[in-house]
């Protein structure tokens, strides 16, 4: 059973980076791609990208530029980056699993979710 | 950019069928899933490929998708059952996400 753990800081700066980083464990990053999602409190979901375990990505448009996701198969992990945060950037974020882009790309496993809080 | 419409709250009494709708452009040219979130929880995927149950995703719940809308149907609704619902769809290559329906058990 693959699990996946979030880790980063709870606390970014405005105008500063958040970077979280997803650790996969009981199952291989390789032939999957990996998403980040999250969740602003008391809201719904919003996609933020994902990453291929070749290295190929996308991202959401509506965060245009500032989403960098990048993956280390080496040692089972992927991270993201978002620049520029501002205090709409505050919510829960979850990485997860999928195994495509069309038939096969419901997201069959979730990590349990970090808080970010972007404040001064 | 594309968008999935789902009623923001369905109400049904425990033992009847509830049904969630998604609407989206041509959304049945494309696969849409379900997901259950309960609070504090990750989501759970309930509906995979339009119609298709995970295993031990009890077989009350069912999909369908046709059209401009995808539907989460759930029968003999339990309490249970009472958590948000989002259905997802790809559409070139962007993960899209309803805006979610809290369906109410009551």
């Amino acid at each position: 059973q693959v699990q996946l753990q979030e880790s980063g800081p709870g606390l970014v700066k405005p105008s500063e980076t958040l970077s979280l980083t997803c650790t996969v464990s009981g199952g291989s990053i390789s032939s999957y791609y990996w998403s980040w999602i999250r969740q602003p409190p008391g809201k719904g979901l919003e996609w933020i990208g994902y990453i291929y375990y070749s290295g190929s990505t996308n991202n959401n448009p509506s965060l245009k530029s500032r989403v960098t996701i990048s993956i280390d198969t080496s040692k089972k992990q992927f991270s993201l980056r978002l620049s520029s945060v501002t205090a709409a950037d505050t919510a829960v974020y979850y990485c997860a699993r999928h195994r495509g882009l069309s038939d096969y790309g419901n997201f069959d496993s979730w990590g349990q979710g970090t808080l970010v809080t972007v404040s001064s | 950019s594309y968008e999935l419409t789902q009623p923001p709250s369905v109400s049904v009494s425990p033992g009847q069928t509830a049904s969630i709708t998604c609407s989206g452009d041509r959304l049945g040219d494309k696969y849409a899933c379900w997901y259950q979130q309960k609070p504090g929880q990750s989501p759970v995927v309930v509906i995979y490929q339009d119609t298709k149950r995970p295993s031990g995703i009890p077989e009350r719940f069912s999909g369908s998708n046709s059209g401009n809308t995808a539907t989460l149907t759930i029968s003999g609704t339990q309490p249970m059952d009472e958590a948000d619902y989002y259905c997802q769809a790809w559409d070139s290559s962007t993960g899209v996400f309803g805006g979610g329906t809290k369906l109410t058990v009551l």
